[in-house]
């Protein structure tokens, strides 16, 4: 029961062009919403967050947009740089539990091209 | 801030042998999590710590796995005879939580474990 998913297992894109990696969640619960990435050998590294209250977060290059009505997250990359590449995964919690039982997504591996 | 820090890196131990790791915790951090990664996969929810106490555990943490977090600062997760399928990498992660406060949680680099 894959309650968080990550359908595109890669992506590729040009260095300086947006990067968008998307996220579908089934539970209606999950109230809070994370985005991590992960370089080969390390833990993962908290990227950025959005609870369902708002729609849109944006920390310098990183936005992350949710639709709850579609259960659907996405995180933008602009502009898109080598270092970026790396595994990025959506996790998923409910917000009264704050970010402690998170629930993953495979992982998206992002490749940035110069 | 000196970053979770998880040791040993790699172990590879035999099918039944018992295998021991530590974590250690952001100093100032309350909340301590495991969490295990298969390859292909995001990382999976074992269990967590508010200072010493357990408060979860997943379904996930046969009896052969316990975990302990002795004086609430770092914490140990043992596995008693080990099967091929606990072959993971063991993420330990911690979080600085409190009124109106929920930090995310901050991973260590993991420990490998291989089990033949």
């Amino acid at each position: 029961d894959q309650q968080v998913k990550q359908n595109s297992p890669s992506l590729s894109v040009q260095e300086g062009r947006i990067s968008i990696l998307n996220c579908d969640y089934t539970n209606s619960m999950f109230d809070y919403f994370l985005w991590y990435k992960k370089y080969p050998a390390e833990g993962p590294t908290f990227l950025i967050s959005i609870s369902s209250i708002k729609d849109k977060n944006e920390d310098g290059r990183f936005t992350v947009f949710l639709n709850k009505s579609a259960k659907h997250l996405s995180l933008h990359i602009v502009p898109s740089q080598p270092g970026d590449s790396a595994v990025y995964f959506c996790a998923a919690s409910p917000l009264i539990q704050g970010a402690q039982k998170l629930v993953f997504g495979q992982g998206t591996r992002l490749t940035i091209n110069p | 801030d000196t970053g979770v820090s998880q040791d040993p890196r790699h172990k590879i131990t035999k099918r039944g042998q018992n295998v021991t790791f530590r974590c250690d915790p952001i100093s100032e951090h309350n909340r301590l999590y495991w969490y295990r990664q298969t390859l292909g996969q995001g990382p999976e929810f074992l269990t967590y710590f508010q200072n010493e106490a357990q408060l979860e555990k997943s379904r996930l943490l046969s009896d052969r796995f316990s975990a302990e977090r002795p004086k609430g600062s770092f914490s140990t997760l043992e596995i008693q005879r080990t099967e091929q399928g606990d072959s993971a990498m063991y993420l330990c992660a911690s979080s600085l939580t409190g009124p109106g406060l929920n930090s995310p949680l901050h991973f260590g680099n993991g420990t490998r474990l291989t089990v033949t």
